[in-house]
């Protein structure tokens, strides 16, 4: 079974810097994609970033990009120039391909999510 | 085009009773996902909807249920509420794209079962 890992519960980053939120997963599959999710405060979930597995680019969307390790089955997103409406959970998300699972398998698999607060 | 919308937002259940939350999903978006979503749980799967067919299913008991309409909307039904069915339900709309799939999230309907 696939599993999807973020060992930061809780992160903080000064206005303007860097942070980097890490994500791990376990699978046994070759096709997949990944993503990243943001939900602020108003808890409306937002796409951040996709990643697709058989793209060894890694995916960038302006101040957001990740570092796609299949090898490690790593996952992080970089976030530069962090702004104070980036505070917000972050989830990371894996989905198997093909799209239709049997019943009890899961599509789409979770992150527990990390707390990330910018700091003005 | 508009966004997914749930409704209601808010709900306040007693123990026992049933609840019937309603999704419409993105204008062209034909697959409907529900999740649950708890602070110790995280974000779980509940099921999908495509064409009106259940596609694909979470671990969930059977007293969660759900359908969806010829015009892609769809409802998700908790019979005998549990106090721990307390959560954010959320649910996800996605088109396929040159065979990539995206979910958009709608805000949420956060129910309380006391």
């Amino acid at each position: 079974a696939q599993t999807v890992t973020q060992s930061q519960p809780e992160m903080s980053v000064q206005e303007a810097e860097t942070v980097t939120l890490s994500c791990t997963y376990d699978t046994s599959e070759n096709n997949y994609y990944l993503f990243w999710y943001k939900q602020p405060p108003s808890r409306q979930m937002i796409l951040v970033i996709r990643q697709e597995a058989y793209k060894q680019q890694n995916a960038t969307e302006n101040r957001f990009s990740v570092n796609f390790q299949k090898a490690a089955k790593s996952f992080s997103l970089k976030i530069s120039d962090s702004q104070l409406g980036d505070t917000a959970m972050y989830f990371c998300a894996f989905m198997k391909r093909p799209f239709i699972t049997t019943s009890g398998t899961y599509k789409y698999i979770f992150g527990t999510g990390t707390r990330l607060k910018v700091l003005a | 085009k508009a966004g997914v919308t749930q409704t209601p937002r808010y709900l306040i259940k007693t123990r026992g009773q049933q609840v019937t939350l309603s999704c419409s999903p993105i204008s062209g978006h034909r697959s409907v996902s529900w999740y649950q979503q708890t602070p110790g749980q995280g974000l779980q799967f509940l099921f999908e909807y495509f064409s009106e067919t259940q596609r694909n299913k979470g671990n969930f008991p059977g007293r969660f249920s759900g359908r969806q309409f010829s015009n892609s909307r769809s409802e998700m039904n908790v019979s005998t509420l549990e106090l721990g069915d307390s959560a954010l339900y959320l649910c996800a709309s996605s088109e396929r794209l040159a065979g990539q799939e995206t979910q958009y999230f709608g805000p949420g309907t956060r129910l309380l079962v006391l």
